[in-house]
């Protein structure tokens, strides 16, 4: 069965410093691996996915993963924490079967402070 | 773009009652999913629907009960609440070629006083 696990369940830096939210993965299948954004009292916001096309993935407000098959893990970085980052990350795994629900992380408090 | 729609967005119901959320999925989004998220909880999917059949379910109480309509929109309906099914619930839809990614209704929060 797919899991994702995230290492850390509040983080803090500060405004231009570099963000690392960890978040590992179990999977049988080759995964389809997603990571969404929850600002407070808002919906969820998808940020990245990976799905096998590329390692390196790019998604929007300049955050980024990297998909690492070795250490079964899915890391989202960001180069300059903004204040707007504030918010709590999950990351989620696929079902893999089409139409699949999504697995959810138990969720990373983004804390920024100036 | 058009998003996710759902409504209402806030609710506020009283032990035993029952309640009705809908949702409106992105235009040409043929299957639907309900996620609930308890307090600082990560969401649970509950059920889904794809061309107006049942397509998977999870941790639905059988208090609970959904369809999907011929327009795609679906209804999450829930009797007797309790206290505990206080939460916020999503809806997300994924379109028929790319079934893997699930855009994400702003969601309803439902309180059960």
């Amino acid at each position: 069965a797919q899991s994702v696990t995230q290492l850390d369940s509040h983080v803090s830096v500060s405004e231009g410093t570099p963000v690392l939210l960890r978040c590992n993965y179990s999977s049988s299948y080759s995964p389809s691996l997603f990571w969404y954004v929850q600002h407070p009292n808002k919906g969820l916001q998808l940020l990245l996915k990976y799905t096998s096309a590329a390692t390196l993935v790019k998604g929007i407000n300049g955050f980024e993963a990297e998909f690492k098959k070795s250490e079964t893990s899915f890391h989202l970085t960001k180069p300059s924490a903004h204040m707007s980052d504030a918010a709590e990350y999950f990351c989620v795994v696929s079902d893999n079967l089409p139409r699949g629900k999504l697995i959810f992380g138990q969720g990373t408090e983004l804390s920024v402070k100036p | 773009a058009a998003g996710v729609i759902q409504s209402p967005r806030h609710l506020i119901k009283e032990k035993r009652e029952t309640a009705t959320l809908k949702c409106y999925p992105i235009p040409r989004h043929d299957t639907v999913y309900w996620y609930q998220q308890g307090p600082g909880q990560d969401p649970q999917f509950l059920i889904s629907f794809y061309e107006k059949m049942q397509s998977d379910k999870g941790s639905i109480p059988d208090r609970f009960s959904a369809q999907q309509f011929s327009d795609y929109h679906s209804e999450l309906n829930m009797s007797s609440l309790e206290l505990g099914d206080s939460a916020l619930y999503f809806c997300a839809s994924s379109p028929l070629a790319r079934t893997d990614t699930q855009y994400f209704g702003p969601g309803t929060r439902l309180t059960v006083l």
